[in-house]
């Protein structure tokens, strides 16, 4: 089965500072890979995704990039402020017709001080 | 309407007990899942339903019985369960064909005394 390899588990930054979070994922049929942010005691919620067929994509502070040869893809942050701080995840996942089961790497919690 | 709720939101069992976890959604998705989620880990995926049908079970213990009685409606029903099954339990939903986000709910905190 697919497994997800997150990297680095803890990450701290200054205000305004950029933040890489990457991935590698072991199956090559995988073509969907979000990535969820989850504050403390909250809901994990989507922050950007991207299809295989894509090899970046970019939303305001957030990009994600995708090397499928490779099979790793990443996570950009800029500008960094401290309501950034939070876990974020990694995931992998096959699309299909039963449904867009999500394996997900470990998690890295990022610290944003001002 | 893009929320999902559950209910509990916390719930303390003991192992001889039976007690039923409940999910709702009004989005319109075809796709409901359950996420096991321990404390500073990631969700592990249970199960999936696709169109009310189960399609994905993760080698999930017998002890854990999941059920879609509509397109709005996740429950899982738990039963002997062992402390180590002691977690968040989160649903989620999304669409089948896309747009492929899962929306997840606030989670039922389980405590198996």
């Amino acid at each position: 089965g697919e497994n997800v390899e997150q990297h680095p588990s803890t990450l701290s930054v200054q205000e305004g500072d950029s933040a890489v979070i990457k991935c590698t994922y072991s199956d090559s049929a995988s073509n969907y890979f979000p990535w969820y942010k989850q504050e403390l005691g909250k809901r994990p919620q989507l922050i950007i995704d991207i299809r295989s067929n894509v090899g970046e994509k970019k939303d305001q502070r957030i990009a994600v990039t995708l090397n499928k040869t490779a099979k790793h893809f990443s996570l950009h942050i800029t500008e960094t402020q401290p309501e950034d701080s939070a876990v974020y995840f990694c995931a992998a996942s096959i699309l299909g017709q039963a449904g867009t089961a999500l394996i997900f790497g470990k998690g890295t919690t990022l610290s944003v001080s001002s | 309407d893009t929320e999902v709720t559950q209910t509990p939101k916390h719930l303390v069992m003991g192992m001889t007990n039976k007690k039923s976890l409940k999910c709702e959604q009004h989005m319109g998705h075809r796709a409901m899942y359950w996420y096991k989620q321990k404390a500073k880990k990631p969700p592990e995926l249970m199960f999936v339903y696709s169109y009310e049908k189960l399609s994905i079970n993760e080698s999930v213990p017998s002890r854990f019985s999941p059920e879609c009685p509509n397109s709005s409606l996740l429950n899982l029903h738990l039963h002997a369960l062992q402390p180590e099954d002691s977690a968040l339990y989160l649903c989620a939903s999304s669409q089948v064909r896309g747009p492929y986000e899962q929306y997840f709910g606030p989670g039922t905190r389980l405590t198996v005394t």
